[in-house]
């Protein structure tokens, strides 16, 4: 049972352009939602989180967009840069430092 | 400050061995956590230790074992290995057993052969 569905696989954008990732979650008892950043040969960093009692959460060129009623939450890179390029996950969890249910990923490319 | 540091790095491993993964988390954090990462898919959860109990486990099987040492330090051990057990295993660590985040090692690459 895959408990957060993650959307899409892969994405191809130009530097400057949005970046959209999009994520669904069917436990409703989840809490916490981060969103983590891999680059090839590295672990999984934390690149921004929220929860579910706030809409809307920025932090410099990434946003993360939340709707609790449909379940579900979204990542927006604006100006995206080539540096951006790696794969990025969602998760979600019951409290912010317990077991973390992670998304498939999304394979950002972001061309010059 | 060192971030989560995790050995080895890289190893190779045949059917029906045993493997033992060692993590240090940040100095200061008391929760770590295991969690497996195959090719192309998010990571799973394996066990979480925090004050060297086990809080937490996954949907794994009894050949995956875990300890948490006085000193936060942790041990992942599989026996028995398969080749489904080829992956990136991840420690994780964090400051106490709720409300902070969550930091990642770069994990240790298992191949089984």
């Amino acid at each position: 049972q895959q408990q957060v569905k993650q959307s899409p696989q892969s994405l191809i954008v130009q530097k400057g352009g949005i970046s959209i990732i999009n994520c669904a979650y069917e436990n409703t008892a989840f809490d916490y939602f981060p969103w983590y950043q891999q680059f090839p040969g590295k672990g999984p960093a934390l690149l921004i989180a929220i929860r579910p009692d706030v809409s809307e959460k920025k932090e410099g060129r990434f946003t993360i967009s939340f709707n609790k009623s449909a379940k579900q939450f979204s990542l927006h890179i604006m100006d995206s840069q080539p540096g951006d390029s790696a794969t990025y996950f969602c998760a979600a969890s019951k409290g912010s430092n317990y077991k973390l249910t992670f998304g498939k990923g999304t394979l950002l490319t972001v061309n010059p | 400050d060192a971030g989560v540091t995790q050995s080895p790095t890289h190893l190779i491993k045949t059917r029906g061995q045993h493997v033992t993964l060692r993590c240090s988390p940040i100095s200061g954090h008391k929760s770590v956590s295991w969690y497996q990462q195959v090719l192309g898919q998010g990571p799973q959860f394996i066990f979480q230790y925090y004050e060297k109990e086990e809080r937490g486990r996954g949907n794994f099987p009894d050949r995956f074992s875990a300890r948490q040492f006085p000193n936060y330090s942790s041990e992942l051990n599989v026996n028995a290995l398969l080749l489904g057990d080829s992956a990136l295993y991840l420690c994780a660590s964090s400051h106490t057993g709720t409300g902070n985040t969550i930091y990642f090692g770069e994990g240790s690459w298992l191949t089984v052969v």
